[in-house]
Parts: structure tokens; C-alpha cells; sequence
């Protein structure tokens, strides 16, 4: 139990572009969801919370109109990297926990490359 | 301000002796902590957990010992095995807030055959 997916696992596009990534819980209702980013060989970062049917809350320094987030069902949650940037290139994380639960799973992550 | 540090940026154990992992932390609202496992290019998996009213938690070959006078958590995996080499990160969250985890920076096991 406790299956997170992410899709895509990796994506390439061009500068300037839009880029939507899909996290879903499979087996749980996700009451609440989080999107990690992560730099190579450093921690991971936390980006935003978003709790089902409201408006994430975003760490500092992230740029809520730059990274939108959705969650509009207990099972779906996505991110999307508006005009993405090269510096925007990083490992993109979810998780996902269930009311009443402390622990937090993860998804298996994607990679964003903007050339 | 580095709330939640693994000092040791790696760590090579030999097959079957104990590997032990520690992490530090400063905020003392803190009172739920984990490990999680982690391969290159791949989401982290959870391991085990310990709430503040604990001093200990154990599944398995995994151990989680907690010491709240010292704001320290240490990860024990006796025996270790090649497959445990991986990257592990604790993490820490408060209760009564956003459930939101506050990572270390991770600790590289690499396990020798």
C-alpha cells in the first residue's frame, strides 16, 4: 500500500515553455500533498503544500506564479513549471499523506531539463 | 539555517557489521522524525519512524533511537547488506503544524562486500 506515482519521469523542453507534472496517490486518499525539488547532491527542498480543494501554500522563495500547483481530487495533484528556464532544471518530487497519518510518501520523482 | 544536519556526508561499512547513521537537529517543536532510503534519480523510501514520547523504535534489521535532551536521532541497520547502499536522509516534522518535513542533507552508505 502507500503507492505514489509521478509522471512524466523526465521531460526535456525548450526554454519558455510550460510543463505539467502529474502526481497521483494510487491506493490512499491524499489529503495532502507536497512538491520537493532537488539539487544534485543536496537535500530535498521543500517547494509547496497543497491540501485537497484549496490553494497551496508556498515555502519562501518560491515563486507561487512560477510553479503552480493544483489539487483538485484526493488522488491528483500537479505542478506546472510555467516558462521554464534552464535554471528551473532540477529533480521534482511529491509526496502525499492521509488524514491522520504523520508519514509522508513519496513518489518516484521526475527530471526536468529546459535547454 | 540548517535545521536538521547529517554531518557525515558518507559512510563505508563491511557486509554484516552495523551501520549507524546520525542526525542532528535544533528546533525543539520538533517531535516526529524519520529515515528515508534513497537511489540516484528515484523518490525516497520511507524506512522508520519515532514520535518524541519515544526513546526507540525498531523494525527489523532497522533501529531509530532518539535523544531529545540532545536534539539527536541516529539510524542503526545491523547486519548491513551490499543493497542498503544507497543515500539516507531524516527528516523531521512538528505536530500541530502543516505535517511538513524539514530534510537533512543525507548521509552516502556505501556497504562492502
Amino acid at each position: 500500500g502507500a503507492v505514489v506515482s509521478q509522471h512524466p519521469s523526465r521531460v526535456i523542453c525548450k526554454s519558455g515553455t510550460s510543463v505539467k507534472i502529474e502526481c497521483r496517490s494510487l491506493d490512499f486518499q491524499a489529503t495532502t500533498m507536497f512538491w520537493y525539488r532537488q539539487f544534485p547532491k543536496q537535500s530535498l527542498m521543500l517547494m509547496a503544500t497543497s491540501n485537497e480543494g484549496s490553494k497551496a501554500t508556498y515555502e519562501q522563495g518560491v515563486e507561487k506564479d512560477k510553479f503552480l500547483i493544483n489539487h483538485a481530487s484526493l488522488t491528483l495533484s500537479t505542478l506546472t513549471v510555467t516558462s521554464a528556464h534552464p535554471e528551473d532544471s532540477s529533480f521534482y518530487i511529491c509526496s502525499a499523506r492521509s488524514q491522520g497519518e504523520d508519514t509522508q510518501y513519496f513518489g518516484p520523482g521526475t527530471r526536468l531539463t529546459v535547454l | 539555517d540548517q535545521q536538521v544536519k547529517q554531518n557525515s556526508p558518507s559512510l563505508s561499512v563491511q557486509e554484516g557489521r552495523i551501520s549507524i547513521l546520525n542526525c542532528d537537529y535544533t528546533n525543539s517543536m520538533f517531535d516526529y522524525f524519520l529515515w528515508y532510503k534513497k537511489y540516484p534519480a528515484e523518490g525516497p523510501t520511507f524506512l522508520i519512524s519515532i514520535s518524541s514520547i519515544k526513546d526507540k523504535n525498531e523494525d527489523g534489521r532497522f533501529t531509530v533511537f532518539l535523544n531529545k535532551s540532545a536534539k539527536h536521532l541516529s539510524l542503526h541497520i545491523v547486519p548491513s547488506q551490499p543493497g542498503d547502499s544507497a543515500v539516507y536522509f531524516c527528516a523531521a516534522s512538528a505536530v500541530g503544524g502543516t505535517y511538513k518535513y524539514i530534510f537533512g542533507t543525507g548521509t552516502r552508505l556505501k556497504v562492502l562486500a
